[in-house]
């Protein structure tokens, strides 16, 4: 069954850094994979999505993603981090046979000034 | 404004009590899901809908129901809450329910409801 794993709970930058955030994921095929970010108190909003195609994505807020077949990754990174990208970041990949999302358990970023 | 809206947004309820969060979305969406979030576990489905009067199972649907009456509308009945209910749950909603299995439309969330079951 296809799953992702996000194997940092928590990560500490500080601002005007750069972040890298690990994402792994185990899928039959030819995987499209996602990533959201949940700000404080907030639903949940897609930063970049993946495909085929070019295995760098760009996605909002200076965010992108390299998938990575051979590694089984979609890294999420930004070169230089704001205080307002403070928020909790979630891989996600499609479910089988339904219209859902799996989700990783999560990355907590929290940024120091 | 394109969005997902539910409602109430936070709720303190005891066990057994009947209670429905509402969920609602304003982008003439065909598929509509819940979630529930918890510490460490991620996101997961609890149902989902395709369409009007079309709905599924999803991880984890044990103690809940749906209905799909409109398009629009997408209300989680917990019918007898019990205290492992107590979670954070999302609504989310999609363009498109056709297709293959895999699914490539962005799906867009609501900004939570917070259920404590005492």
């Amino acid at each position: 069954a296809q799953s992702v794993t996000q194997p940092d709970i928590h990560i500490t930058v500080s601002e005007g850094a750069s972040l890298e955030l690990r994402c792994n994921y185990s899928y039959g095929a030819t995987p499209y994979l996602f990533w959201y970010v949940q700000s404080p108190g907030q639903g949940l909003q897609l930063l970049l999505k993946y495909f085929s195609g070019d295995t760098l994505v760009q996605g909002i807020k200076g965010f992108e993603a390299e998938f990575k077949r051979s590694q089984s990754s979609f890294n999420l990174r930004k070169p230089s981090v704001h205080w307002s990208d403070a928020a909790e970041y979630f891989c996600a990949v499609p479910s089988t046979g339904r219209r859902a999302l799996t989700f990783g358990s999560g990355t907590r970023l929290q940024v120091q000034p | 404004e394109a969005q997902v809206t539910q409602n109430p947004r936070y709720l303190i309820t005891v066990t057994g009590k009947k209670l429905t969060v509402t969920c609602s979305q304003n982008m003439n969406h065909e598929y509509m899901s819940w979630y529930r979030q918890d510490p460490g576990l991620g996101l997961r489905q609890i149902y989902y809908s395709m369409n009007v009067e079309v709905t599924d199972k999803g991880d984890v649907p044990e103690g809940y129901k749906v209905s799909r009456k409109e398009k629009r509308n997408f209300p989680l009945i917990l019918e007898s809450p019990s205290p492992n209910q107590t979670s954070l749950y999302f609504c989310a909603s999609s363009l498109q329910a056709s297709g293959g299995a895999a699914s490539t439309d962005t799906q867009y969330f609501g900004p939570g409801t917070r259920l404590t079951v005492l």
